[in-house]
C-alpha cells in the first residue's frame, strides 16, 4: 500500500470549515507537511508540524497530529472559494538525503 | 529569498523529438533538486533527485535523464519524447531533510 494516503475529493459550502485527513505508515517520520496546488501552478507550502508537536495553528489553518495513529489533518476556517485546490500531505524525516513522500493529493471543492 | 525558475512554461512537441526542460534556483546554495512529473492533475511522481554537481539519482526507468551541470540549474531531457511523456513536470529544491519549495512547472504534451 501506500506509504501516505488521502481521500481523493472533499466538497464543502462556502463558510463551513473543511477537514482534510491524512494518514502515513513511518513512524519514523520527523515532519509532515501540507501542500496546496492550485490548478495549472506548483505547490505551495502551506504549513508544517513537527511530530513531537500535536497541534498547529496558523491563522484559518490547523494542523492536528495523532502520531499513535499516525493521523495528520488540515482544517480549514470559513472556507472560501479561493481554496479550491489539490492538498498534498508529505512526510519526511530527518537524514541528509531523505526524500519526502507525498500522498496523491486531496481535491477540495467549494461551492458558494 | 530564495526563488526557483522553471521554463517553458507549456511545450508541444512530436513524438520523437529530444526534450530540454531547465530549472534553476537562487538564493541558496548546495540544495537538494528534484524533478517530478504530475498526470492529469493527480500525484507526484518522483523521477530524478540530485544532492550535488554531477549527481543524480534515477527513480523510475524511462527514456528521460537528467544533468546537474552547475549548483544551481537541473535539466531533465530526453532524447526521443513518447506520448506517455506527456504531463506536467516539477522542478523543486530543499535544504536537505526539510521542505520542498516547487516551482511553477512545464505542461508538456507530446503529439
Amino acid at each position: 500500500g501506500e506509504d501516505v494516503e488521502q481521500s481523493l475529493f472533499l466538497s464543502v459550502r462556502e463558510g463551513d470549515s473543511s477537514v482534510i485527513n491524512c494518514t502515513y505508515t513511518d513512524s519514523s517520520s520527523t515532519y509532515l507537511y501540507w501542500y496546496k496546488q492550485e490548478p495549472g501552478a506548483g505547490l505551495q507550502l502551506l504549513t508544517y508540524i513537527f511530530s513531537n508537536m500535536d497541534m498547529k495553528q496558523d491563522q484559518r489553518l490547523t494542523v492536528l497530529l495523532n502520531k499513535k495513529d499516525k493521523h495528520l489533518s488540515l482544517r480549514i476556517a470559513d472556507t472560501q472559494t479561493g481554496d479550491s485546490a489539490i492538498y498534498f500531505c508529505a512526510e519526511s524525516r530527518a537524514g541528509g538525503s531523505y526524500i519526502p513522500t507525498f500522498g496523491r493529493g486531496t481535491s477540495l471543492i467549494v461551492h458558494p | 529569498s530564495q526563488t526557483i525558475h522553471q521554463w517553458p512554461a507549456t511545450l508541444v512537441q512530436p513524438v520523437g523529438s529530444p526534450l530540454s526542460l531547465e530549472c534553476t534556483v537562487e538564493g541558496t546554495s548546495n540544495p537538494n533538486l528534484y524533478w517530478y512529473r504530475q498526470a492529469a492533475g493527480r500525484g507526484l511522481q518522483l523521477l530524478f533527485y540530485s544532492v550535488g554537481i554531477g549527481q543524480i539519482s534515477s527513480e523510475v526507468p524511462q527514456n528521460l535523464s537528467a544533468s546537474r551541470p552547475q549548483d544551481r540549474q537541473f535539466i531533465l531531457s530526453s532524447k526521443k519524447l513518447l506520448l506517455s511523456d506527456s504531463g506536467f513536470y516539477l522542478c523543486a529544491w530543499s535544504v536537505p531533510s526539510y521542505e520542498q519549495y516547487f516551482g511553477p512547472g512545464t505542461r508538456l504534451t507530446v503529439t
